[in-house]
């Protein structure tokens, strides 16, 4: 278990820039989801795919996000004309989808800075 | 809409005291709930979960949580603190597939 790899952990950019960012899940995880968390808050829920389909984007998630999982492998989220209200934490998670509800694997996120 | 509410932002407790997190949610169907605990600089990992049987379920690093039904929470609760304990801690709801967390309690535990 190499656990759950993000690329890159830190990002700086400017407001109106597009940046994507990488998540490696556990290799056997079928389910893959991203989260952001933003200081002195939970992680919120962004999406969340079962192989290669994406199963579930929250309402809240602007149209300027987008992910995908090709082969349901690795996924990319990207975010195109940042602005400086996308600044936060973004984690990526895995779950094996053995039992019902299995626990998620987080990875140690992308912090991405907007100016 | 489903909602998990942390009563305390911020705990601060001496060494060896007794800790208790409450955690209330906020959803009509079956249940299944987890404490995260994120160390300084760590990634979250997983401290117990609830699926269902005795609602009084035990985790890793000598923790518990406690699922009562009737008032709709899962607090979490340690006899006795360590420094090494100092971190942030959420309470999650499964929802359809997905995690649903509060906003997260930080503990810090004084030598």
């Amino acid at each position: 278990d190499t656990g759950v790899s993000q690329n890159p952990r830190h990002k700086i950019t400017k407001r109106g820039q597009n940046v994507t960012f990488r998540c490696d899940p556990i290799s056997e995880h079928n389910r893959l989801y991203w989260y952001r968390q933003t200081l002195g808050q939970g992680p919120e829920f962004l999406t969340y795919f079962q192989n290669e389909a994406q199963l579930e984007k929250s309402r809240l998630l602007s149209d300027r996000f987008s992910a995908e999982r090709p082969k349901g492998s690795f996924s990319t989220l990207e975010i195109q004309r940042t602005e400086q209200g996308d600044s936060a934490m973004y984690l990526c998670a895995s779950s094996p989808m053995t039992e019902a509800y299995s626990p998620l694997h987080f990875g140690n996120g992308t912090r991405l800075t907007v100016t | 809409a489903q909602s998990v509410s942390q009563h305390n932002h911020h705990v601060i407790l001496s060494e060896a005291a007794s800790l208790e997190l409450g955690c209330n949610y906020s959803y009509g169907g079956t249940v299944n709930l987890f404490w995260y605990v994120q160390y300084p600089g760590q990634h979250l990992q997983l401290l117990l979960k609830y699926f269902s049987g005795d609602p009084l379920v035990k985790g890793i690093k000598g923790f518990e949580a406690e699922f009562i039904k009737s008032k709709f929470s899962f607090n979490l609760r340690k006899p006795s603190v360590q420094w090494s304990d100092t971190a942030e801690y959420f309470c999650a709801v499964n929802v359809g597939g997905k995690l649903i967390f509060g906003q997260g309690t930080e503990l810090s535990v004084k030598p």
